[in-house]
């Protein structure tokens, strides 16, 4: 089945600095991403979707210049938060979509970063 | 505007009980439901779409128009159903919106 990694599983900041999370689809090529944030006990919001080669989508609300993500191939996005603040400790997750999916919208999701910014 | 809800935030039955986990959605193009399972320390994943009407295990979900449901079901609940569960709706190829979760513990 499809596999999707993220890495770090969790990530201590301090506030000013920026931070990578890499997600990768495992054993298929996905040209679309998702990048999801979680707040404790509260829903999953979809932050952007990201294409490879081309220009993430933003959510409304989510701003481009402080989450910067990059979809330089078939198998990586990345997102990177910038100048991170307290704020932004949360659990954010990527999910990707499998082409092999006889369902196409179905989605499949990463473990998650964990992250805490002091 | 599309929104899930998922009114219990938790849920908690005994071994061999009927369980139900409540979904409404609201959404005024034709929605396409799923129910998405994560268990202790493992990551978010797929367990049943309301288009394929599968029983995955012992689960069922009926996607009910008239009421706007999405309600899971499954008539003899098992210790390993302890997990939390979410509703989603999907309203286009990249928009998928999660309810809040209802986390279900099974009694043994």
């Amino acid at each position: 089945g499809a596999v999707v990694s993220q890495h770090p599983s969790r990530v201590i900041c301090k506030s000013g600095t920026s931070v990578k999370i890499e997600c990768r689809s495992l054993d298929f090529q996905a040209t679309t991403m998702f990048w999801y944030r979680q707040f404790p006990k509260q829903s999953l919001m979809l932050m952007a979707t990201s294409n490879e080669g081309s220009k993430a989508t933003y959510e409304q609300g989510v701003e481009k210049d402080k989450f910067l993500i990059n979809h330089a191939s078939l198998t990586l996005s990345t997102l990177t938060v910038t100048s991170a603040h307290p704020e932004d400790s949360s659990f954010y997750i990527c999910s990707a979509r499998d082409p092999r999916s006889g369902y196409s919208y179905e989605q499949y999701f990463g473990p998650g970063t964990r992250l805490t910014v002091t | 505007a599309q929104r899930v809800t998922q009114p219990e935030k938790l849920l908690s039955v005994f071994k061999g009980a009927p369980v139900e986990l409540k979904c409404n959605y609201s959404y005024s193009g034709s929605p396409e439901l799923f129910w998405y399972v994560q268990y202790s320390r493992q990551r978010l994943q797929l367990l049943l779409r309301h288009i394929s009407r599968e029983s995955i295990k012992g689960f069922t979900a009926d996607l009910n128009k008239g009421e706007t449901s999405f309600h899971l079901k499954k008539p003899f609940a098992q210790e390993e159903d302890s997990a939390m569960y979410y509703c989603a709706l999907q309203t286009g190829a990249n928009n998928l919106f999660f309810g809040t979760g209802t986390r279900l513990t099974v009694i043994p």
